[in-house]
């Protein structure tokens, strides 16, 4: 597609429910990124995807929360047991690495999840 | 501890004039910064980047200057124009990491 593609645009869950939600990063982009924005707050770094490399999960804020990346491609990111402050936009993003950094990371519409 | 600060929650200016957004940082290993507008109920859209090998970098109506011994930069938008209302981010990665780090976001409504 022509940019990130994020589902569900909405998401409504009851407290204590898992949820999964899908990101389509650009085409051939090799990197993919979660972020979050509460209400209020900026983005939220949580989790990135680098081609075959170990993600780097260092801003995932409890083991409730995962991610995979299957064939380099499509994301999901799985929150088990949701909480009330898990309410928030979820945001993926993509972009081409490059070397030695500089990359210029395009985002998808986000995600907006509230837990009841 | 707040790695990317945007001190000014909102900015408001007249269309025409210039809009000064500001950000500073403390991370003396931010070497790439990035600023992204965005609107209600979508995704930032990237505006401008700058590297901290320059100090200046300017696209059309936007310029982004930085001072890296300020650990500060700031984004000039002139003239402003109303389409340019929106929720600014500024954003800051190191070389060896992929993740950004970004303010809070400063709104500015540009006035008619």
């Amino acid at each position: 597609g022509a940019g990130v593609s994020q589902s569900p645009s909405n998401k409504v869950t009851e407290k204590g429910k898992d949820v999964e939600l899908r990101c389509d990063p650009i085409s051939g982009h090799t990197a993919l990124y979660w972020y979050r924005q509460s209400l209020g707050q900026g983005l939220e770094f949580l989790i990135y995807f680098q081609g075959n490399s170990a993600p780097d999960k260092s801003g995932l804020p409890s083991d409730r929360f995962s991610a995979e990346r299957t064939g380099g491609s499509v994301s999901t990111l799985t929150i088990q047991r949701t909480q009330q402050e898990d309410s928030a936009v979820y945001l993926c993003a993509s972009s081409f690495q490059v070397p030695g950094g500089g990359n210029i990371q395009y985002f998808g519409a986000g995600t907006r999840l509230s837990v009841l | 501890d707040q790695q990317v600060k945007q001190n000014s929650p909102s900015l408001s200016v007249q269309e025409g004039r210039i809009s000064i957004l500001n950000c500073d940082y403390t991370n003396s290993m931010f070497d790439y910064f990035l600023w992204y507008k965005k609107y209600p109920a979508e995704g930032p859209t990237f505006l401008i980047s700058i590297s901290s090998i320059k100090d200046k970098n300017e696209d059309g109506r936007f310029t982004v200057f930085l001072n890296k011994s300020a650990k500060h930069l700031s984004l000039h938008i002139v003239p402003s124009q109303p389409g340019d209302s929106a929720v600014y981010f500024c954003a800051a990665s190191a070389s060896n990491t992929g993740k950004l780090i970004f303010g809070q976001g400063t709104t500015l409504q540009v006035k008619p």
